[in-house]
């Protein structure tokens, strides 16, 4: 199994501005994924994030608000900008795991709370 | 619209019994679904998945059972232990990569 680490695990931040969330895997991996977790609600994906093209973002999310870098097969980052309080929330990137199987690895998550 | 559904946001169990919780579904094209479990400040952790072709899956403590016709798929535990106090996410997985989870269930096993 992939062993995956976010930074920071926690932040609290004032509204307007950015956050940059780093997600790094301790291998090799094709796809990485980015969810939301909000306050009583289930994880929603943002977007896929695939090494060296754009991410694929899903309904109700923008690259404008949610940009998102993947420079190697190791590493990704999710910024969420011009932060609101309704983007408190927490954040996971997650990747495959076994071919076929659906299951997909998570890292810790970052709560981020917007004041 | 939500595609995959949990109704019972959390349930109790006493240690040693059998513990079920239940996951509803709308879309008929979903490949696996999974059962993911989730401890305060961590992220999820897979717990045990399904193929849409089978109807039965089992791995020691945990079985998931998967209904078709009903859309509906639910994970045992037995015998409940307290270190399964968790909350319980069900997930669907379409086209190969994207998961649809849905809202959770929380369970507590009590001594």
């Amino acid at each position: 199994s992939a062993v995956i680490s976010q930074k920071p695990s926690r932040d609290i931040c004032q509204r307007g501005t950015s956050l940059t969330i780093q997600c790094q895997v301790d291998s090799q991996v094709t796809m990485m994924f980015w969810y939301r977790q909000q306050p009583g609600q289930s994880l929603t994906l943002i977007a896929t994030a695939n090494q060296g093209s754009e991410a694929t973002y899903e309904s109700g999310f923008v690259i404008d608000k949610f940009p998102i870098s993947r420079p190697n097969l190791t590493f990704s980052t999710l910024t969420v900008s011009n932060m609101s309080p309704e983007d408190s929330s927490i954040y996971l990137c997650s990747v495959d795991g076994l071919a076929g199987s659906g299951e997909q690895y998570f890292g810790p998550g970052t709560r981020l709370t917007v004041t | 619209d939500q595609q995959v559904k949990q109704n019972s946001p959390s349930l109790s169990v006493q240690e040693g019994r059998i513990s079920i919780l239940n996951c509803d579904y709308t879309n008929s094209m979903f490949d696996y679904f999974l059962w993911y479990k989730k401890y305060p400040a961590e992220g999820p952790t897979f717990l045990i998945s399904i193929s849409s072709i089978k109807d039965k899956n089992e791995d020691g403590r945990f079985t998931v059972f998967l209904n078709k016709s009903a859309k509906h798929l639910s994970l045992h535990i037995v015998p409940s232990q307290p270190g399964d106090s968790a909350v319980y996410f069900c997930a669907a997985q379409l086209n190969t990569d994207k998961l649809i989870f849905g809202t959770g269930t929380r369970l507590q096993v009590f001594p």
